[in-house]
């Protein structure tokens, strides 16, 4: 069955750059929430939809991140003038309503050069 | 004091022994536990939900300890592809998004 499919699996980018990364919960699934994981550490939370709104934002750890999400479904997380502190794994999740167990996608490895 | 907390590890242990984790939460409310297992470079997956009486799934079992804020997962007969970092999940509150993962614990089972 579909899982949460995550785009690109890979990004390498120059630093400045403006990087999209894309999530696709599975299907009918409410909540979709978006982590970040440096190399050796724990997931750091970023944000939180609940349908396409967005009540907690406060894991964005700059003004450069932000994330939308449309239609209850696709959402994409966006980071302007990326850093090299920006290199990580960013990994998407979806539930079928908060409180429930997530169910991960592979993530997006990001490296900026 | 973090939110949750998990001894980082590593366990290293023959194959076949028992070992066991805890995890302790700061948040008296917290209401949903779970624990996720993370091979290396893939994506975190849930192993198992904890429940407030305790559960069992084959050679693995969670328990809860509200008055010690604490949950614990035993692993029996542990073998080779237990190897894996596990991540103590809680939820806190009945707010959907304050969902923490701990740092994890490193489990390395050794022949």
């Amino acid at each position: 069955g579909a899982g949460v499919s995550q785009s690109p699996s890979n990004k390498v980018t120059e630093k400045g750059k403006d990087v999209e990364l894309r999530c696709d919960p599975i299907s009918g699934h409410t909540a979709l929430y978006w982590y970040r994981q440096r190399l050796g550490q724990g997931l750091e939370f970023l944000i939180y939809f609940q349908g396409n709104s967005a009540p907690d934002k406060s894991g964005l750890p700059s003004d450069r991140f932000s994330a939308e999400r449309t239609g209850e479904s696709v959402s994409t997380l966006t980071i302007q003038r990326t850093q090299q502190e920006d290199s990580a794994v960013y990994l998407c999740a979806s539930s079928p309503q908060g409180n429930q167990p997530q169910h991960f996608g592979d993530g997006t490895r990001l490296s900026i050069l | 004091r973090k939110e949750v907390e998990q001894d980082p590890g590593p366990f290293n242990v023959p194959e076949g022994a028992t070992v066991a984790f805890n995890c302790t939460y700061s948040n008296s409310a917290s209401q949903s536990f779970f624990w996720y297992r993370q091979d290396c470079r893939k994506e975190p997956k849930l192993l198992m939900s904890v429940y407030s009486s305790g559960n069992e799934d084959g050679r693995f079992t969670a328990q809860l300890n509200r008055a010690s804020q604490y949950i614990s997962l035993l692993i029996r007969d542990s073998k080779l592809s237990d190897s894996a970092t596990y991540l103590c999940v809680v939820n806190i509150a009945s707010s959907a998004s304050k969902i923490i993962f701990g740092s994890g614990t490193r489990l390395s089972i050794r022949p």
